[in-house]
């Protein structure tokens, strides 16, 4: 069965620290999502990555397809970053199959 | 502006009586899903829909009901809601664009089983 697991479960960070939230998967998985989940619940696809790397703004994300196991980066961290991180894989390169519990993450000032 | 829409957002009902709880999307996406949200075992999917009239069921599919007779709504039905169905629920869409595919989450809906 495909399987996605997250670490850490919860994370605390000062603002300004340089942040990492990894998730291994198994095999069968070919695509890895990130989303993050504010406070008040909505969700937001961050990125989708099959290989390499990708960044947007303060957030990295990369994927090492033989280790199976890919991370989440945030430079620079920011109260504002503080909400649940969620890794879902894919089989089929369609849509988010598996996910991960989550990586809840707070920034203090 | 780019939506996903579901409806209403918070509902309580009682055992038996059944519910429909919409999605509608507004950016003509050809997949769309709907997934519950539970404390503790995180988000699972229960149906999806790669086009119109073409469905599939996810992981937890059982006691739900979904259709598509249109490309823009995707409505999630329980037929006798019973309180293990109490959770919150997200319908989303997806769109493959250069780079990969970008999910695209309605504002949830909290339902309450009594």
């Amino acid at each position: 069965k495909n399987e996605v697991e997250q670490s850490p479960q919860n994370l605390t960070a000062q603002e300004g620290e340089f942040i990492t939230i990894n998730c291994s998967y198994s095999v069968g998985i070919s695509a890895l999502h990130w989303l993050q989940q504010h406070p008040g619940g909505g969700i937001v696809s961050l990125f989708m990555l099959s290989s390499g790397k990708k960044k947007h703004g303060r957030l990295i994300a990369t994927i090492n397809i033989q280790e199976k196991h890919s991370s989440l980066h945030i430079t620079a961290s920011h109260p504002r970053d503080s909400a649940v991180y969620i890794c879902a894989g894919t089989n089929s390169g369609n849509t988010p199959l598996v996910f991960g519990k989550g990586t809840r993450l707070s920034v203090i000032a | 502006e780019a939506q996903v829409t579901q409806n209403p957002r918070y509902l309580i009902t009682v055992t038996g009586k059944k519910l429909t709880v919409t999605c509608s999307q507004n950016m003509n996406h050809e997949y769309m899903s709907w997934y519950r949200q539970d404390p503790g075992l995180g988000l699972r999917q229960i149906y999806y829909s790669m086009n119109v009239e073409v469905t599939d069921k996810g992981d937890v599919p059982e006691g739900y009901k979904v259709s598509r007779k249109e490309k823009r709504n995707f409505p999630l039905i329980l037929e006798s809601p019973s309180p293990n169905q109490t959770s919150l629920y997200f319908c989303a869409s997806s769109l493959w664009a250069s780079g990969g595919m970008t999910q695209y989450f309605g504002p949830g809906t909290r339902l309450l089983v009594l």
